[in-house]
């Protein structure tokens, strides 16, 4: 069955940087378009970034334009998010996700989450 | 602010059937799909609804989604007492070029 694990999440300055990593396993890695969302505690959902299955097209939300980046080698079935200049409102779990089988944009499959957290 | 509006609380007995709704726009719900997501305390979120009314295998039929204009429901029926948790809409926003999430909305099972 599709598993995604994430890791490098942990505690951070402000100002710092940390890269998250995301290893696919149970599907055709390569065929999925991958999202990046993160939840601040007690908080809602946000979506963070999508990358397409090849990585040829990527989008971002405003709020982490030119900070983070996302990335994918799919030769070992791992999805990244680099972040820099991390501030406290980055401070959140953050869960990486699969497109459904039909290929709509929206997240289907779910990671366990990592949590970031940025303070001094 | 969250770009798809969603009440911040519902509340029913058990038994009973309780909606919640999803309001969005032209760029976003009416032109694209929607998803209905539960989240349970502590744990990721799971894909309750897919493609506006689709259940994924697993999922009781107790839960149905349906689309109108710019607008989304998520129908909930016989409620149980571990259906108290939290629950959100998302759908592609062609504007905003992103997935777009409502607030969510806690149901209380009263």
């Amino acid at each position: 069955q599709v598993r995604l694990v994430e890791s490098g999440g942990g505690v951070v300055q402000p100002g710092g940087s940390l890269r998250l990593s995301c290893e696919g396993s149970g599907f055709t890695f390569s065929n999925y378009g991958m999202h990046w969302v993160r939840q601040a505690p007690g908080k809602g959902l946000e979506w963070v970034a999508f990358i397409w299955y090849d990585g040829r097209k990527i989008y971002y939300a405003d709020s982490v334009k030119g900070r983070f980046t996302i990335s994918r080698d799919n030769s070992k079935n791992m999805l990244y998010l680099q972040m820099n200049s991390l501030r406290p409102e980055d401070t959140a779990f953050f869960y990486c996700a699969k497109i459904s089988d039909y290929g709509d944009y929206p997240a289907h499959d779910w990671g366990q989450g990592t949590l970031v957290t940025v303070s001094s | 602010q969250s770009v798809l509006t969603q009440p911040p609380s519902a509340s029913g007995t058990p038994g009973q059937r309780v909606t919640i709704s999803c309001s969005g726009s032209n760029s976003n719900i009416a032109s694209n799909y929607v998803y209905w997501y539960q989240q349970l305390p502590g744990t990721a979120p799971k894909v309750l609804i897919y493609r506006n009314s689709q259940r994924p295998s697993g999922v009781p039929d107790r839960f149905s989604g349906s689309k109108s204009g710019t607008s989304a429901s998520l129908a909930i029926s016989g409620l149980r007492s571990d259906d108290e948790t939290d629950y959100y809409c998302a759908s592609w926003d062609d504007s905003l070029g992103g997935l777009v999430f409502g607030g969510g909305t806690k149901l209380t099972v009263l």
